[in-house]
């Protein structure tokens, strides 16, 4: 199994461009997370999907789109880049049951610089 | 969600077992501790969780004390790929509110 795997691993863009972040799972996952890891900051959720065709708002939503056409990938996508959002992403998976839903598997995450 | 306390940090002998505490003193009956750890520049790793009972897997063992006041994270024989910061999470299932908050976490450092 890769677990989770996220594409591309490293990306740089200009203010004002767009670009989609991918992220797969092979676990049958029903539950998936977009994170965003800033030095100093934590792990903040941008948006979160409890099953294929739904999504919804997390902490830090701004800014940020996503889709979760199929059951095995959630992606997220920056329509109009800012510096603001240069930091590292990162995608998790889990199963829906009650506590099981805290045990989430993380992908190795994006390190996205905009300038 | 009830408030961790871990140290800092701590130093573990290779081959050693690793004991790591984590206090969560206000704790509920139905919140869970959950237990990851971050590698440096890697994603977050889930290690273990339990709610009352001890619980063991391939990575490491939880022990829970009776009173669930407190915790400890055994990693039985520490390698140097190991080293990472460890953090301990106390969450209640909840509808519609899944985001993970890691704290300081202690950072746990392997030495040869």
């Amino acid at each position: 199994n890769a677990g989770v795997t996220q594409t591309p691993k490293f990306r740089v863009l200009k203010t004002g461009q767009s670009m989609t972040l991918l992220c797969a799972q092979d676990m049958n996952h029903e539950y998936m997370y977009w994170y965003r890891q800033d030095p100093g900051m934590g792990l903040r959720l941008i948006h979160y999907s409890v099953g294929e065709g739904t999504t919804a708002k997390g902490e830090v939503p701004d800014g940020y789109n996503v889709s979760r056409l199929k059951k095995q990938n959630f992606l997220l996508g920056l329509e109009s880049a800012a510096p603001s959002q240069t930091s590292v992403y990162f995608c998790a998976s889990s199963y829906s049951l009650r506590d099981r839903a805290y045990e989430q598997y993380f992908g190795p995450g994006t390190r996205l610089t905009v300038t | 969600d009830a408030k961790t306390t871990q140290p800092p940090s701590m130093d573990c002998a290779e081959g050693r077992a690793a004991n790591l505490p984590c206090n969560h003193s206000t704790i509920s009956g139905n919140e869970y501790v959950y237990w990851y750890r971050q590698i440096h520049s890697q994603g977050p790793q889930y290690i273990i969780h339990g709610l009352k009972n001890n619980e063991t897997n391939e990575m490491a063992s939880l022990i829970i004390t009776e009173d669930r006041k407190s915790s400890t994270l055994i990693l039985p024989h520490a390698t140097l790929r190991d080293t990472a910061v460890y953090y301990c999470i106390v969450r209640a299932p909840r509808s519609n509110d899944y985001k993970l908050s890691f704290g300081a976490g202690t950072t746990v450092t392997v030495r040869a």
